[in-house]
């Protein structure tokens, strides 16, 4: 099972700022990265794959980088608004199985 | 509209009863998943099921049971072996390709009291 990290565990910013936020991963065996989304009283939903190195994906404000050599994946969200506010899970493939903690976001008014 | 739909979403209970969980997909997915969430903490997976007739232990399987009898249908019971089963339970579907997309539920609540 591959282990992910996200860091930090939980994030207060104000409307309108910037912010970002890690997912870590064993660089072996590295075969792609799913990011999802999780809003309090949904379900989560998938936000990005990321498959390869220097990958970058982006939907809207929110931004995704890849690097596979050292093992990271980056979450950036520009110009934060309220409706960011959700916790963030990083994940490797399904069949892998493992979640990262997630990153709760709280974007405050 | 496809989706996983997951019955009950809250649920109370007197300890040392059996309780199952529901969940059922139209998505045509071969993959099943059951997690648990805690309060502060993230996912943890208790079984999972990539075909009809066939599922595996997670992380926390102990104190839990499950079947996969019809490829739609992968139902979740907490027996009473399971000794902190409050919690928020998600069910999860996905295909059986590599690189695949969990697709959730929204989740039951279950409270033993």
């Amino acid at each position: 099972i591959l282990n992910v990290e996200q860091s930090p565990q939980s994030l207060h910013v104000q409307e309108g700022d910037s912010t970002n936020f890690t997912c870590s991963f064993p660089s072996s065996n590295f075969y792609a990265l799913h990011w999802y989304r999780w809003e309090t009283a949904k379900s989560p939903e998938a936000l990005f794959v990321m498959t390869l190195n220097g990958d970058e994906k982006k939907k809207g404000r929110i931004s995704a980088t890849l690097n596979t050599k050292e093992g990271y994946s980056y979450l950036y969200i520009k110009g934060s608004q309220p409706e960011d506010s959700a916790t963030y899970l990083c994940a490797p493939p399904a069949r892998q199985l493992t979640f990262g903690s997630g990153t709760q976001l709280t974007v405050l008014p | 509209d496809g989706g996983i739909t997951q019955s009950p979403k809250y649920l109370f209970r007197k300890e040392g009863q059996n309780v199952t969980l529901s969940c059922e997909q139209n998505l045509n997915h071969d993959a099943m998943y059951w997690y648990r969430q805690d309060p502060g903490q993230g996912l943890r997976l208790i079984y999972y099921s990539q075909i009809v007739n066939d599922f595996q232990k997670g992380d926390i399987a102990e104190g839990y049971s499950v079947s996969r009898e019809k490829k739609e249908s992968f139902p979740l019971t907490v027996t009473s072996a399971q000794k902190n089963p409050t919690a928020f339970y998600l069910c999860a579907s996905s295909t059986a390709s590599s690189g695949n997309t969990i697709y959730f539920g929204e989740g039951s609540w279950l409270t033993v009291v």
